[in-house]
């Protein structure tokens, strides 16, 4: 069974620090993987796109990495701020089926 | 552009009831899907159309059901609602083949069922 799962489920963390998210996958035959973040009560904001054939892809103080042979992704945010707390969702499309996600990261950044 | 959007916002239905929601597009998108999302489930992937077309199920039983038109507006349609279908549907679109595409999710429509 194809499955996605995230850890850890919350993180507290002060502004400022540097920090990682995990998503591992169960499946390595993906045809890409999607990070997203929602805020409450709202619709997911896609963050980054890696492609099968792609090892990681950067967005401002965003990073995301893909490892497949592993079955894992990594999504790193540099000097975290208060703006960055959201839920944080991995989506991972195994072969041309559906998108599956994530149970998702709640990300809390406190001054 | 415009983003996806979505009618209604929120809706509040009786068991039994059916309803239907509207999902807009990015204009140029063709390939749209559906999503429900409650606490105890996460994000469950319902439907997905491409070109008037579904493409992809979730497993969800037959009461749920969709549609996309030729301007790749779609509609999804949930007959005799429980109470277990109150959640976030949400909708994304993505360009040309979808597969390899960045999902764009729209607002969300909350549907309460009493």
């Amino acid at each position: 069974k194809q499955e996605v799962t995230q850890i850890p489920a919350a993180l507290s963390v002060p502004e400022g620090e540097n920090l990682v998210l995990n998503c591992s996958f169960t499946d390595s035959a993906i045809y890409n993987l999607q990070w997203f973040r929602q805020d409450p009560g709202k619709g997911l904001t896609s963050l980054l796109l890696i492609q099968s054939s792609q090892r990681e892809q950067t967005s401002g103080r965003l990073n995301a990495s893909l490892d497949k042979s592993s079955g894992r992704s990594t999504l790193y945010i540099a000097a975290s701020q208060p703006g960055d707390s959201a839920t944080y969702l991995c989506a991972v499309r195994f072969n041309t089926d559906k998108l599956i996600f994530g149970t998702g990261t709640r990300l809390q950044v406190f001054p | 552009k415009a983003g996806v959007t979505q009618t209604p916002r929120y809706l509040i239905k009786t068991r039994g009831q059916q309803v239907t929601l509207s999902c807009s597009p990015i204009s140029g998108h063709r390939s749209v899907s559906w999503y429900q999302q409650t606490p105890g489930q996460g994000l469950q992937f319902l439907f997905e159309y491409f070109s008037e077309t579904q493409r992809n199920k979730g497993n969800f039983p037959g009461r749920f059901s969709g549609r996309q038109f030729s301007n790749s507006r779609s509609e999804m349609n949930v007959s005799t609602l429980e109470l277990g279908d109150s959640a976030l549907y949400l909708c994304a679109s993505s360009g040309t083949t979808g597969y390899g595409d960045t999902q764009y999710f729209g607002p969300g429509t909350r549907l309460t069922v009493l």
